[in-house]
């Protein structure tokens, strides 16, 4: 265990479907992170927050809505995917965005139909 | 833009070998980090090095890194079967609060 909790591990989602991922962390961190891992392709970061704020958003499409309530919990809401958008979803956590160390959550693996 | 992008793309050796992996980079960095992936989970951290270190240990870990050619070394001694996985190397880039990872090379210690 991380201290990084994703749910779900699985879904499955048309492409007309909207969905939201989960991510908690019991860390105490500042900074969450949204990646995106595709087949035979380097992890992804799409999305960075510290202290409940973006502070990068690295050109991902608007199908792809971030939201960060608080420090401890952080959203990924999806609206008309494609079928390339299926991946594993990896949420990370840090003290800091200056803190060099990332604590990965187990994923949530998203499959487009 | 890629930074790390580790060599062999894909490993495999028998349990009690050594297995060695290789990381290139492109620019300046603060720091290097290697972590795991078992198939399908998330990423652990193993070990950090930082663009003043040359050498790191952690157990059975050993990690080097060259900031004249860019570029580190993961070594695992004695490998074990539950070494099986996925490593990745991560960068750190000066000035940048991004971590930039690369594809990775997938391990398969065979009992």
């Amino acid at each position: 265990e991380t201290g990084v909790t994703q749910t779900p591990r699985h879904l499955v989602m048309g492409m007309t479907n909207k969905k939201s991922l989960k991510c908690e962390q019991h860390l105490g961190h500042n900074a969450m992170y949204w990646y995106k891992q595709s087949a035979k392709k380097p992890l992804e970061l799409m999305f960075v927050y510290s202290l409940e704020e973006r502070v990068e958003n690295n050109s991902v499409p608007s199908r792809f809505s971030p939201e960060c309530p608080n420090s401890s919990h952080l959203f990924l809401h999806l609206h008309t995917l494609q079928p390339e958008d299926s991946a594993l979803y990896l949420c990370a956590s840090s003290p800091g965005v200056a803190s060099p160390e990332a604590f990965f959550g187990q994923g949530t693996r998203l499959t487009v139909v | 833009s890629q930074q790390g992008e580790e060599d062999p793309q894909a490993l495999s050796i028998q349990e009690g070998e050594n297995a060695t992996m290789n990381c290139s980079y492109k620019t300046s960095i603060n720091n290097l980090q290697w972590y795991r992936q078992n198939s399908g989970r998330g990423l652990v951290h193993l070990i950090l090095i930082r663009s003043n270190e040359r050498e790191k240990h952690s157990g059975r870990l050993r990690v080097t890194l060259d900031t004249s050619k860019k570029s580190s070394s993961l070594l695992i001694t004695a490998s074990r079967a539950a070494d099986t996985a996925s490593y990745f190397c991560a960068t750190h880039g000066a000035g940048s609060y991004q971590l930039t990872f690369g594809k990775g090379t997938k391990l398969s210690v065979i009992p």
